[in-house]
């Protein structure tokens, strides 16, 4: 079954802990990207990747990392998690053929930060 | 820029009622893609519809039906006879020329409540 993967689903964390959140899709997709949700301003980029060890900001970078070391995996890291990244968290991804491919989507992580 | 705006917060219909839910976006590409995804209350996000900047057909899917004006800038949605199961919230979002062409930008979403 083609998927995106997300683990964990739920996750509470303390301040300053360093945590990754894992993405893993099985159709062999280029593009590669996480958002995160949050009430009253929709769902919003933080970095997306269009290949293996290609990966750039979205819309709201800050206080978090990614890397892309095979096509499959897409990790999100906070290195040193705040309150304010309290939100829950989708990664995406899409064939890669150019504007208009539909995404897919994980199940969503939701994280808080306490 | 490119932005979408969904200007309803929350929409609380009657079963079998109708309801439409507006999506205004904002680009000054050419080339665009417009989604609607619902995001049930366990949380994941369902694609429901793509509809591109050239095709300014509306379409139906059983209950569903898009409405897409290029002159007013909108692409809304409209779900006729309304179930408890359509209780969710709608997620519209815009695919820009200009953006990585992976990215959608979303608007703020519009919580439905149906009530039996």
């Amino acid at each position: 079954e083609a998927q995106v993967t997300q683990n964990p689903r739920y996750l509470i964390t303390v301040t300053g802990k360093k945590l990754t959140v894992t993405c893993s899709q099985n159709m062999n997709h280029e593009y590669m990207s996480w958002y995160r949700q949050d009430p009253g301003l929709g769902l919003r980029q933080i970095y997306y990747s269009m290949n293996v060890e290609v990966t750039d900001k979205g819309d709201v970078p800050e206080g978090y990392k990614v890397s892309r070391k095979e096509k499959r995996n897409f990790p999100l890291i906070l290195e040193s998690p705040s309150p304010n990244q309290t939100s829950l968290y989708f990664c995406a991804s899409s064939l890669g053929q150019g504007l208009g491919t539909e995404a897919f989507f994980g199940q969503g992580t939701r994280l808080t930060v306490v | 820029a490119q932005k979408v705006t969904q200007a309803q917060t929350e929409i609380s219909v009657v079963e079998k009622e109708d309801v439409t839910l507006d999506c205004v976006y904002e680009t000054r590409d050419t080339t665009y893609y417009l989604f609607w995804y619902k995001q049930p209350p366990s949380g994941e996000l369902v694609f429901l519809i793509r509809r591109n900047s050239f095709d300014e057909q509306n379409e139906i899917s059983g209950r569903y039906s898009w409405n897409f004006q290029k002159s007013t800038s909108s692409f809304n949605f409209t779900i006729t006879a309304s179930q408890v199961v359509d209780s969710a919230v709608y997620f519209c979002a815009l695919s820009t020329s200009t953006d990585s062409w992976g990215k959608l930008q979303f608007g703020a979403g519009t919580q439905v409540v149906v009530t039996p």
